[in-house]
């Protein structure tokens, strides 16, 4: 099983829609969560942290259930610019922090 | 700014070269890794470092080894190039369980 699974893609929506993508972890000591955001032919780039009480920024949410060992990003009012691989990422604690990347989901937004 | 530099952004070599992919970071953090990214696979850690001349294996190790003889370089070699590890290379560096800067990326081509 992989440590870090997210939803597989492609997600096709019109502008406006909101979009959410899932991702689940199997490391339970793991201690900080992300969302990266990937453009083509870019490297990754922190779209934001995830914390338990949830957070948002914007148009963005990010929620993260520990229990369930479930992470989550909903994008409302998609843009164009949105199109991207969004990426979830956990840090499991194994003698030191590694940093585990999820396979991505890649997002298109059409006018 | 963290800076994280990868020596190359496109490399050719030929099937059983030794190859070396370099990487400096200049924020003095703890953790580096060594990602390769291929179409629908993601990111898949290849190894990682937590302190100067420690590495542990990642999830793709095989035919791969790395260096870290000082804290702001970290450094992958392919002992012996083959075609099926034609891809694209991500240096990333983290401070505990900190967000993740990445290099640019070294596209190499095995031929």
């Amino acid at each position: 099983r992989k440590e870090v699974e997210q939803d597989p893609g492609p997600f096709n929506v019109p502008e406006g829609a909101t979009v959410a993508f899932n991702c689940t972890y199997s490391n339970s000591a793991s201690q900080s969560f992300f969302w990266y955001r990937q453009d083509c032919r870019k490297e990754p780039k922190l779209l934001m942290s995830v914390y338990s009480s949830g957070n948002e920024d914007g148009r963005f949410t990010a929620q993260l259930n520990r229990a369930s060992q479930y992470i989550s990003l909903l994008i409302r009012d998609s843009k164009l610019s949105d199109s991207a691989t969004y990426l979830c990422v956990v840090t499991p604690y194994t003698g030191g922090f590694k940093t585990i990347f999820g396979a991505g989901t890649r997002l298109f937004v059409k006018a | 700014d963290v800076k994280v530099t990868q020596s190359s952004r496109y490399l050719v070599k030929r099937t059983g070269e030794k190859v070396f992919l370099e990487c400096v970071q200049d924020m003095d953090h703890e953790n580096m890794f060594w990602y390769r990214q291929d179409p629908g696979l993601g990111l898949r850690l290849i190894y990682f470092s937590y302190d100067v001349k420690m590495k542990e294996k990642g999830d793709i190790p095989e035919g791969y080894s790395v260096s870290r003889e000082k804290k702001e370089r970290f450094s992958l070699i392919l002992e012996s190039a083959s075609t099926n590890q034609t891809s694209m290379y991500l240096c990333a560096s983290t401070d505990r369980s900190t967000e993740a800067f990445f290099g640019q990326g070294t596209r190499l081509t095995v031929v």
